[in-house]
């Protein structure tokens, strides 16, 4: 069964606007984390925030942001003030307690517009 | 702070062959894991090694093996290549192998079976 889903292929952004982007997830087990990365056309995996189950709070670094929300098991990314070089594949990720794998959804392209 | 480095960049191989892939962990860090990643997917968990030890495996078959070496750092061996096995391979490290554990990704290497 799928665990992590992105449902949108790809996203367009004005330089400058705010753009979310969606992830929900699938689990039965009570602890887990949730990882955003984005991956530039170079291949690297950059790692941008982490918000765990048990936290009451969304976690937020620097521009990025996520809207957790639990009862939905959605965790969505916001980037404010978007710039040129956000540019890229973002992946949602998820670590189970019972699991030792990090499990990635199929991620989001986006595109930011001078 | 070291980042994770991996080698070669690129790798050019045929059928059949063997290839072995090289992860050194971000200092400080002690797990390593291993994924794989098909052109316009998601990465995939191949297997993650915890104090030189197999802690979790993947749906991959045997022929996809790995070490971890007392300074951490790790190889990935692939027997009998087929033509599937082209994707970028991703190596990330981690401090434990806890849930709520960010993992940090090298750059890749880029295989392509011929």
């Amino acid at each position: 069964a799928q665990k992590i889903t992105q449902t949108q292929p790809g996203m367009f952004v004005q330089e400058k606007e705010a753009v979310t982007l969606d992830c929900t997830y699938d689990t039965s087990d009570p602890s887990y984390g949730l990882f955003w990365y984005k991956q530039p056309s170079s291949g690297e995996m950059i790692f941008l925030i982490y918000q765990g189950s048990y936290d009451q709070q969304n976690a937020t670094e620097g521009r990025y942001s996520l809207n957790f929300q639990k009862a939905r098991k959605s965790a969505n990314l916001v980037i404010s003030a978007s710039q040129l070089g956000d540019s890229a594949m973002y992946f949602c990720a998820m670590r189970e307690i019972s699991g030792n794998d990090m499990r990635f959804g199929a991620g989001t392209r986006l595109t930011v517009k001078p | 702070e070291t980042g994770v480095t991996q080698s070669p960049t690129h790798l050019i191989k045929t059928r059949g062959q063997q290839v072995t892939l090289r992860c050194s962990s971000q200092s400080g860090h002690n797990t390593v894991s291993w994924y794989q990643q098909a052109l316009g997917q998601g990465p995939q968990f191949i297997f993650q090694y915890y104090r030189e030890e197999e802690n979790g495996r993947g749906n991959f078959p045997p022929r996809f093996s790995g070490l971890q070496f007392p300074n951490y750092s790790s190889e990935l061996n692939v027997n009998a290549l087929e033509l599937d096995d082209s994707a970028l391979y991703l190596c990330a490290s981690s401090w434990g192998v806890g849930w709520n554990q960010p993992q940090h990704f090298g750059d890749g290497t880029r295989l392509s079976i011929l």
